[in-house]
Order: C-alpha cells, then structure tokens, then sequence
C-alpha cells in the first residue's frame, strides 16, 4: 500500500466502451497526476491538478477526460479509446509549492487493453 | 521542448559488479528526482538532490547533481539482485509554474546475474 489506490488495478475494454480509472489519495498532497506508460515511451505526463484544479493538460486526446472532484480524488475517464492507447496508467499526488515538488507518491497504476 | 535522457537504456550485471546510470538534462534544474520501478511495479521516489555538485548516499546507492545543474548519476556498489529495475530520473518541466510537473527520462533497466 502506497498511500495512493488505483481501480482498477486490470482493465480491459472495447473500442466503444465508456469506462473510467480511480485515483485516491490520503497523504494530504495538494497536487495529483496522470501519466501514461507505454513500451513505446518513458513516462509520459498527461494530466496536472493543484488544489483540485486543472494547471496542465499536455496536449491530450479529448478521449481522456479527467476529473478531479476534490483534492484526494482524481478520476481519468475513457470513451472511444484506440489501440494504441493500451498501455499503464499511474496516478501519482505530491506536495507542491512554487512550482517545486517534493516527491511522487505514485499508485499501483491501472494496466489498460484496448481491443 | 525540454528533454531529459538516460544512458544506457540496459545494463546486464554480473551480482557484486558496479553499476551507473547517466541523466541529462537539455535545461538547468532546479532539483532532480530518482525513482526505482520494479518489474510489474510502480515507481517509487528514491532520493531528491537541490544543490549544485551535491552527492548524497543511501547505503550501497550514491547520487550525483552535477556543478551545472544539468546531469546526474546514480552509481550502485556491488550489485545485488534486489537492484533489479529500472531507475528512472526526473527533473521539473520547464514552465511548471505551481503545478509540480515532472520530466521523466526513459530509464535506465538493471539486470543483474546471480
């Protein structure tokens, strides 16, 4: 155990399935974030939020769609996914001040296939 | 865009060799992270370093934050097959402001024989 709890931990879904990643996190961090994992590239930021708003979107697909209801919960929600966005994806909260980060916590991740 | 690099991608040990892994940065940073990922696991926050020429220890594991603030190391003494993994380091993205983002280098695997 972490601190930060992904579910699913295994998802599998079709290419017109809606579905949707949880994050939670306790250690009281101010700021949580998506990353996506594939063989293809090193980590790969997709989602910032700070103090439950959104402060970086790197140019991802609108086939991702995040959420963040409060500061310990982040959702990633799925529609319409392709292929090759079968990968791992991990959730990760930190403290954050000044733009300076004092270390991920990162979850347990959520190994996605699309098919 | 900004650009953090690992050398080498593998590295294939013999248990008690040494080991080192490389990481530039194509900016100045504040502060680098290191992160150990497990095979199947998840990557975990080693060690920050701030200073410029700092070097800080953890046991048989020794970092490095270069005098210009954009290369470190991570060099492992005498490798045991608990090391196995891939190490990855981390530095800010460029124009992060408050978000915390992080840079990631596409890591450096460990494999080490018994």
């Amino acid at each position: 155990e972490t601190g930060v709890t992904q579910t699913p931990r295994h998802l599998v879904m079709g290419m017109t399935n809606k579905k949707s990643l949880k994050c939670e996190q306790h250690l009281g961090h101010n700021a949580m974030y998506w990353y996506k994992q594939s063989a293809k590239k090193p980590l790969e930021l997709m989602f910032v939020y700070n103090f439950k708003e959104q402060t970086e979107n790197n140019s991802v697909p609108s086939r991702f769609s995040p959420e963040c209801p409060n500061s310990s919960h982040l959702f990633l929600h799925l529609h319409t996914l392709q292929p090759e966005d079968s990968a791992l994806y991990l959730c990760a909260s930190s403290q954050s001040f000044g733009g300076q980060n004092y270390g991920y916590t990162f979850g347990s991740g959520t190994r996605l296939t699309v098919v | 865009g900004q650009q953090v690099m690992q050398i080498p991608q593998y590295q294939h040990v013999q248990e008690g060799e040494d080991f080192t892994t490389y990481c530039n940065s194509s900016t100045t940073l504040s502060n680098i992270q290191w992160y150990k990922q497990r095979p199947g696991g998840h990557p975990v926050f080693l060690i920050q370093l701030v200073k410029s020429g700092e070097v800080k220890k953890q046991k048989r594991l020794t970092f490095q934050f270069g005098e210009a603030k954009k290369n470190s190391s991570l060099h492992i003494t005498a490798t045991q097959t608990t090391d196995v993994g891939t190490y990855f380091c981390a530095g800010p993205g460029s124009g992060s402001g408050n978000t915390g983002k992080l840079i990631f280098g596409q890591g450096t695997t460990l494999q080490v024989k018994p």
